[in-house]
């Protein structure tokens, strides 16, 4: 079967560094992404790796691992309005996107 | 503007009764889908579009019918509403050979 997991909270401070990750086992793989949710709102998109290595991108980075079947996202210099759901999805080898149930962090003044 | 809109943005109906959600997308993208999202859980894909003459099932179909009926418009429809189908439901687009979907902002869906 197809399983993505990751942690289901976080807490972190404001100001701070925190670190989500997502490990996954699926059926081929295409790319990794990470959106971001805030409560009752549509994802967003913020990254796609496909490759090994670690992308940057502003106050956010995501590495990806292919042969660990691992990603995460570093949030660095955590802000109030950075509180949201984290959703990791991989692309499988039909090119469908099998989503992580998402990881939701509470920041803390 | 929205460049992907979905209509209502919350509706409660009653086990049994027929409804239909519906999503427009102004992005010219080829590919729609349709998601459901409960808490605790992924989203789900419950059917999707490559052109309005391409709709393939989802993960779970069962209970659900889709209509494409222009490359803009592509609406979800439940026969026959049960609570369990209480759900947040999102549409997406998405382009050809690009696989980041763009979100419709939710239906909120009750079913009593």
């Amino acid at each position: 079967g197809q399983n993505i997991d990751q942690p289901t909270e976080m807490t972190a401070t404001e100001g701070a560094i925190v670190q989500i990750n997502c490990t996954y086992q699926t059926s081929g793989f295409n790319g990794l992404f990470w959106y971001q949710q805030h409560a009752g709102e549509a994802p967003t998109f913020l990254s796609y790796n496909v490759l090994d290595g670690l992308e940057e991108k502003g106050r956010f980075s995501s590495f990806l691992s292919r042969s660990k079947g691992y990603s995460y996202l570093l949030l660095k210099e955590l802000q109030m309005k950075d509180s949201a759901s984290y959703l990791c999805a991989v692309l499988d080898s039909n090119y469908q996107l099998i989503w992580g149930a998402g990881t939701k962090l509470i920041i803390k003044p | 503007d929205a460049d992907v809109t979905q209509t209502p943005r919350n509706r409660i109906t009653k086990t049994g009764k027929r409804i239909m959600l519906e999503c427009s997308q102004t992005k010219g993208h080829d590919r729609m889908y349709w998601y459901r999202q409960d808490p605790g859980l992924g989203l789900q894909l419950i059917y999707y579009s490559f052109d309005v003459k391409d709709i393939n099932k989802g993960e779970i179909s069962d209970g659900y019918s889709v209509s494409r009926q222009a490359q803009a418009k592509f609406s979800l429809s439940l026969e026959s509403a049960i609570p369990n189908q209480t759900a947040l439901y999102f549409c997406a687009t998405s382009d050809l050979g690009q696989y980041e979907q763009y979100f419709g902002p939710g239906t909120r869906l009750t079913v009593t």
